[in-house]
């Protein structure tokens, strides 16, 4: 059992360009969220997703979209990636959306040039 | 707005014991955790508080003031591998969670 994998591990893009991280998790958690990473901040939400076929936006939503269309994957996808999108990703999952713990993939760390 | 706050960065000694603060200001309180981040890799769950006071696991203890709006995580008996950032998030009204910038800790021999 793996728990959450995240995909690729790390990335160098080119500005304007398309990129989509992946997230996977076979733990059957109904809630998954995104969360960006970047040093002297506190991670922030990027989006979650409650339930397989629901999203909602975080604190960070601009420049992102996710989907989630079954339980076990949700997918970030940069539509055109920025500097300022330079950032480690982290994938995490619940059990519920309310007061679980949440568990974490092992990051992607992605620079935009 | 929503703020936590917790110290940048904290030195302690192998063998000690180091206490982390975090204090918090948020719309609605649903419980805190506190996770472990080792360099380089993710967070992973320490401890869940809700209701005042002191929970112990092994070495750790987390302790929280719900009318302080603080909280400690308390680290005994300190090992090399416990130098990691220890991150403070608070559930607030929406249920989504809200982080703390982290803290540091350094171990020395």
């Amino acid at each position: 059992i793996a728990g959450i994998t995240q995909a690729p591990t790390s990335q160098i893009l080119a500005a304007g360009r398309r990129m989509t991280l992946r997230c996977t998790q076979d733990m059957r958690h109904n809630a998954m969220y995104w969360y960006r990473q970047d040093l002297g901040l506190g991670l922030r939400l990027i989006h979650y997703s409650n339930t397989a076929g629901t999203t909602g936006k975080g604190e960070v939503p601009d420049g992102y979209s996710v989907s989630r269309a079954n339980t076990d994957d949700f997918p970030l996808t940069l539509a055109s990636a920025v500097p300022s999108q330079t950032s480690v990703y982290f994938c995490a999952s619940s059990d519920s959306a309310d007061t679980d713990t949440q568990y974490f993939g092992p990051g992607t760390r992605l620079t935009v040039l | 707005g929503q703020n936590i706050d917790q110290p940048t960065e904290m030195t302690a000694t192998e063998g000690a014991i180091v206490q982390i603060n975090c204090t918090y200001q948020t719309s609605g309180f649903n419980g805190l955790f506190w996770y472990q981040q080792h360099a380089g890799e993710a967070p992973t769950f320490l401890s869940y508080n809700v209701l005042d006071g002191l929970e112990e696991k092994g070495r750790f203890s987390s302790f929280l003031s719900r009318s302080k709006g603080y909280s400690y995580l308390l680290l005994k008996e300190l090992q090399m591998k416990d130098s990691a950032s220890y991150l403070c998030a608070v559930i607030g009204s929406n249920y989504q969670l809200i982080w703390g910038a982290g803290t540091k800790l350094i171990i020395k021999p």
